[in-house]
């Protein structure tokens, strides 16, 4: 079946540095990706629309300047979260739509843990 | 952004009995509705998926009822196993072409 790769798996980082999640479709094109955002024991929270050469959509209350999205070819999408703070420690999850598919179905990635400390 | 639901509640079944998970959704212009198992630390698995031209919908141990006259979806287990335990997410495909998950289940199989 489809495969998502994120990249790294977990990351723990310093306050005020920045840092950047990649999600790869490793045999299939996405135009179009999303990333989420989910705290523990909690629901899968939908941050933005990647999109392949043109820019993110970003759900209400989602910092733009925040959570940097490059979406720059049919395979990679990369999101950075500039200037962490300890409160964006959190499990970020993305998911690829595949283009070539007539039903658009979604494949997710494993999700990556970020920790600021 | 998008999401519905705070805390996960909980459900705790015996092995070997059925286990019915419950989700409600809010768009009712929502075509596709899809049920993913998550385990802790791992990315949401597919298990099964209903369009809304249809109530139900079965797969190999799992059924998905869906009623759209009060937007409810339901994800039945046959026989649940250990392996079962996990959190169960509902999702509904958006006219805007997002996936926006509901509440989340956590089950527990006991042995």
């Amino acid at each position: 079946g489809a495969v998502v790769s994120q990249h790294p798996s977990w990351v723990i980082c310093k306050s005020g540095t920045s840092v950047k999640i990649e999600c790869r479709s490793l045999d299939f094109q996405a135009t179009t990706m999303f990333w989420y955002r989910q705290f523990p024991k909690q629901s899968l929270m939908l941050m933005a629309t990647s999109n392949e050469g043109s820019k993110a959509t970003y759900e209400q209350g989602v910092e733009k300047d925040k959570f940097l999205i490059n979406h720059a070819s049919l395979t990679l999408s990369t999101l950075t979260v500039t200037s962490a703070h300890p409160e964006d420690s959190s499990f970020y999850i993305c998911s690829a739509r595949d283009s070539g598919s007539n039903t658009g179905e979604l494949f997710f990635g494993e999700g990556s843990r970020l920790t600021v400390l | 952004g998008e999401s519905v639901g705070l805390h996960l509640p909980t459900l705790s079944v015996q092995e070997g009995d059925n286990s019915i998970i419950n989700c409600a959704y809010s768009n009712s212009a929502s075509d596709y509705f899809i049920w993913y198992k998550q385990e802790s630390g791992k990315g949401p698995q597919f298990i099964i998926d209903i369009r809304s031209n249809m109530d139900k919908r079965q797969g190999q141990r799992v059924t998905v009822l869906l009623n759209k006259t009060v937007k409810h979806l339901s994800l039945q287990i046959a026989a649940t196993q250990p392996g079962d335990s996990a959190v169960y997410f509902c999702a509904e495909n958006s006219p805007r072409g997002k996936l926006i998950f509901g509440q989340g289940t956590e089950l527990s199989v006991k042995p």
